[in-house]
């Protein structure tokens, strides 16, 4: 089945500790991107990559890290957390050969930061 | 200005009722345009796309008017399934695409 897998779905950590969150796809696609929803501002993007080994800076970088050693992963790393980082979180991909410009996302991953 | 604008609602319909939605986009440029539905604190996925043309599908129709720069998106014979938040997504090309914050639309019974 072609899926988008975000892992943890759900986390509760503290100021301070870093984490990452793992997102995988099974669809060869070259592109992915991750995206933090808040509560009246809608998705916004972090970090999006082109393909391995290239990513770049989204709208709201600041205290994020990513990497995309393979085309299938691109993780997202929170090296100290903030509670300002409390969001949820979408990690998707696609592929410009698909034609239709559809975004597949992952079910998210529900981040709080006390 | 913010470049994709959305009511963020909520329109609450009847069943059976006809909605519609706007959004209005900045970049004239722009080529593609999408609406997503996301179920509550679940993803996004693609409802449909949106042609210079008129894109319909079942009771969902989406329309693109350029010349005002807004997609439309009407819903027939409202369903209770229907209630969710309805993104409007513009795809500015190379892979940038600029979402809407989301219009809720609650079908009552």
């Amino acid at each position: 089945e072609a899926q988008v897998t975000q892992n943890p779905r759900y986390l509760i950590t503290v100021t301070g500790k870093k984490l990452t969150v793992t997102c995988s796809q099974n669809m060869n696609h070259e592109y992915m991107s991750w995206y933090r929803q808040d509560p009246g501002l809608g998705l916004r993007q972090i970090y999006y990559s082109m393909n391995v080994e290239v990513t770049d800076k989204g709208d709201v970088p600041e205290g994020y890290k990513v990497s995309r050693k393979e085309k299938r992963n691109f993780p997202l790393i929170l090296e100290s957390p903030s509670p300002n980082q409390t969001s949820l979180y979408f990690c998707a991909s696609t592929s410009e050969g698909l034609n239709t410009g559809e975004l597949f996302f992952g079910e998210g991953s529900r981040l709080t930061v006390l | 200005r913010k470049e994709v604008e959305q009511d963020p609602g909520p329109f609450n319909v009847p069943e059976g009722a006809t909605v519609a939605f706007n959004c209005t986009y900045s970049n004239s440029a722009s080529q593609s345009f999408f609406w997503y539905r996301q179920d509550c604190r679940k993803e996004p996925k693609l409802l449909m796309s949106v042609y210079s043309s008129g894109n319909e599908d079942g009771r969902f129709t989406a329309q693109l008017n350029r010349a005002s720069q807004y997609i439309s998106l009407l819903i027939r014979d409202s369903k209770l399934s229907d209630s969710a938040t309805y993104l409007c997504v513009e795809y500015a090309g190379t892979y940038k695409y600029i979402f809407g914050t989301g219009t809720r639309l609650k079908v009552l019974a």
